[in-house]
């Protein structure tokens, strides 16, 4: 199986309320990534695994959280979620310069 | 820092025409890696073609293929033969290092092509 699977495709969600978006692969990739993308907007990287080490990037470091309790499987989390959180969030994986990209989530909060 | 630019917000063309688009790249890195992937209107993102910064060939792949110009740290995408299908939201990326190191993707801002009967 060579694809990212992100669950769920769809999420509508309450201000102020948490979101847990989760993504898997079984390819043995090393580097999970996750990405916002808005309308009209390139895609955003948010933070990364690699390996068991996370990297959140600057300005989205206090927004975001991730865990990835084995290689296959990554969350990201929204502790209380507001209306700029409405997007499309990517999970990617890699191992190397290979990338797959997943189907993405598209949440709405409202 | 690495930096990706797509200066061309929309383009429109006939079906069965060749577009090209544009996409300028800043890197230190004397190897990187460039890649173009597609939109589709569901928001799903995916690979089109990839040109590894080492190849001097211009990477080909159906009717997609690049015109490399490593002077100009430019890698534009060019479509042949196009289908009303084709149009969607392209993206330019980049990522440096080499294939055994790690780095990030970076995107450009995207290209949104409008092909018309």
């Amino acid at each position: 199986d060579t694809t990212v699977k992100q669950n769920p495709r769809y999420k509508l969600a309450r201000v102020g309320k948490p979101v847990n978006l989760i993504c898997s692969q079984t390819m043995n990739h090393d580097t999970m990534y996750w990405y916002q993308k808005k309308p009209n907007q390139a895609p955003k990287l948010l933070l990364f695994y690699y390996d068991k080490i996370l990297n959140r990037e600057a300005d989205t470091f206090e927004k975001f959280q991730s865990s990835r309790p084995n290689n296959s499987f990554c969350s990201l989390y929204i502790g209380s979620a507001g209306l700029e959180y409405s997007a499309m969030y990517l999970c990617a994986s890699s191992r190397g310069s290979d990338y797959t990209f997943g189907s993405g989530t598209r949440l709405l909060v409202i | 820092a690495q930096k990706v630019t797509q200066t061309q917000t929309s383009i429109s063309v006939m079906e069965k025409t060749t577009v090209t688009m544009d996409c300028v790249y800043e890197t230190q890195d004397s190897s990187y890696f460039l890649f173009w992937y597609k939109q589709t209107a569901s928001g799903e993102i995916v690979f089109l073609i990839r040109q590894d910064s080492y190849k001097k060939e211009n990477a080909t792949v159906g009717h997609y293929s690049l015109n490399f110009q490593k002077p100009k740290s430019s890698i534009g995408l060019i479509i042949t033969a196009t289908q009303i299908e084709d149009s969607a939201v392209y993206f330019c990326a980049m990522r440096e290092g080499g294939s055994s190191s790690f780095s990030k993707l970076v995107f450009g801002q995207g290209t949104s092509l409008s092909v018309v009967p």
